[in-house]
């Protein structure tokens, strides 16, 4: 069964500082996904990495996989308040079926 | 840009009654999904659909859940008798090849 873990599960960090939310998963991937979450929201689609080596940006994000090590990362850089979300990665596995597995979440809070 | 639709966006229910999520997924999306997320904590996966029968379901789905199509284009996910635990935002999403839509989600308080 796939599992998918990210940490840090809660990171709080200061205005313009870098950080790393790391997400593993367990089998072979087909892609992955990340997401984010305000309270009380659905899941705002961020990114979709297909292939080992992948790399995007989109402003203070940016996201990348290494299926060898089956890991992806969400890097953010000079963070700002208004990144204040969870973020979530999901997989799908290489199987033949179609559902995305989640990851366990990251609650990220950037203070002013 | 094309969407997927909730009804309603909140739903009070007794224990013990029967509610049903309606959806309306993308319409050239091939899959459509139900997720739910029980307050504070990660995503799960209840059911996949396609071409009109499930493709694979979780253990959470047991025999109280059930998922229809009834006319082409609403999807919905049936909870026969609830249960307090069953207390969760339930998401509906469609997707067609590595392109995912998920809906503003339906918030289920059971009483």
């Amino acid at each position: 069964e796939l599992k998918v873990e990210q940490n840090p599960l809660f990171l709080s960090m200061q205005e313009g500082k870098n950080y790393t939310i790391y997400c593993n998963y367990s089998t072979t991937s087909d892609r992955l996904y990340w997401y984010r979450q305000d309270p009380g929201k659905s899941l705002e689609s961020l990114f979709v990495l297909l292939s080992n080596g992948a790399v995007k940006q989109e402003g203070r994000l940016m996201a990348s996989l290494d299926t060898k090590a089956r890991l992806s990362t969400l890097h953010i850089t000079a963070a700002v308040h208004d990144l204040s979300a969870t973020y979530f990665c999901a997989d799908k596995d290489s199987g033949g079926y179609q559902k995305v597995t989640f990851g366990t979440g990251t609650k990220l809070q950037v203070i002013p | 840009e094309p969407e997927v639709t909730q009804t309603p966006s909140h739903q009070v229910t007794q224990m013990g009654q029967e509610v049903i999520l309606r959806c309306v997924p993308i319409s050239n999306h091939l899959y459509f999904y139900w997720y739910r997320q029980i307050l504070g904590q990660k995503v799960e996966f209840l059911v996949s659909f396609y071409n009109n029968e499930i493709s694979e379901k979780s253990e959470i789905f047991d025999d109280q859940f059930s998922v229809e199509r009834p006319d082409g284009s609403n999807f919905t996910l049936k909870i026969r008798s609830t249960k307090l635990e069953d207390s969760a935002m339930y998401f509906c999403a469609s997707s067609v090849g590595t392109t995912w839509h998920f809906g503003d989600g339906t918030r289920l308080s059971i009483l």
